[in-house]
């Protein structure tokens, strides 16, 4: 099972808006609402900020929130804060009945 | 406080076994399944398997299956995840974290994460 693509990284300035995009197949992401969305600070433990595509965990800011259009599923980060800084990763459930993780998104805040 | 505290990092070499733990507290520890996911230096997250702890009902990821051995002790809450022969290409992080969400006997999130455990195996 491949990886769920991810962008290498990407940027914004505090206070803006930032979308990272999760792109799989009908077999994945596109066939299940089963994507989640975890933050991973460097040298720290990944920690769950969407779970079934749009659902935020407690104690998750409102600024994170979660959508999916056909294959691709989206974290986006309003407001964003230096402390938003982190990797990013989603997964899905699949057909072939397993889990499969994205490449891990780099965001760095201007 | 739910809570899943790691065993330490470990440094061992080929060919050695080896058994990490993950130990949870703040919640019944019977009623959640439990997961580990590795993550290789610079890389990213890789399910290996899932252990519900009520009845030490066992799923691997068809990756890791016949590769490690997941088990618990529900006496002590604790999980473990071993090695019976290592190789330098199981060095990694292993975390342990607690199943959310399952369908079909797969899990589809994870909450919350244990802090991690370094495997360096190394000649």
């Amino acid at each position: 099972q491949s990886a769920l693509t991810q962008p290498a990284s990407v940027s914004g300035s505090p206070g803006q808006s930032i979308t990272i995009s999760c792109t799989g197949t009908s077999s994945d992401v596109g066939g299940y609402n089963y994507v989640s969305w975890y933050q991973q600070h460097p040298g720290k433990a990944p920690k769950l900020m969407i779970y079934d595509v749009t659902n935020r965990p407690s104690g998750v800011s409102n600024r994170f929130s979660g959508s999916k259009s056909g294959n691709t599923a989206s974290l986006t980060i309003s407001g964003l804060q230096a402390e938003d800084e982190a990797d990013y990763y989603c997964s899905s459930y699949t057909s072939s009945s397993t889990l499969v993780f994205g490449g891990g998104t780099k965001l760095t805040v201007l | 406080e739910v809570q899943l505290v790691q065993s330490g990092a470990e440094v061992k070499k080929p060919g050695e076994s080896l058994k990490i733990s993950c130990k949870g507290s703040g919640y019944t520890f019977t009623s959640y399944w439990i997961g580990w996911v590795r993550q290789m230096p610079g890389k990213g997250l890789e399910w290996m398997g899932i252990i519900y702890p009520g009845d030490s009902d066992t799923r691997y990821s068809p990756s890791f299956q016949g590769q490690v051995t997941i088990s618990a002790d529900k006496s002590i809450s604790t999980a473990y995840l071993q090695w019976s022969s290592l190789k330098a290409s199981d060095t990694a992080m292993y975390y342990c974290a607690r199943v959310g969400g399952m369908v079909r006997g797969v899990p589809h999130w994870f909450d919350p994460w244990g802090q991690g455990t370094l495997v360096t195996v190394s000649s």
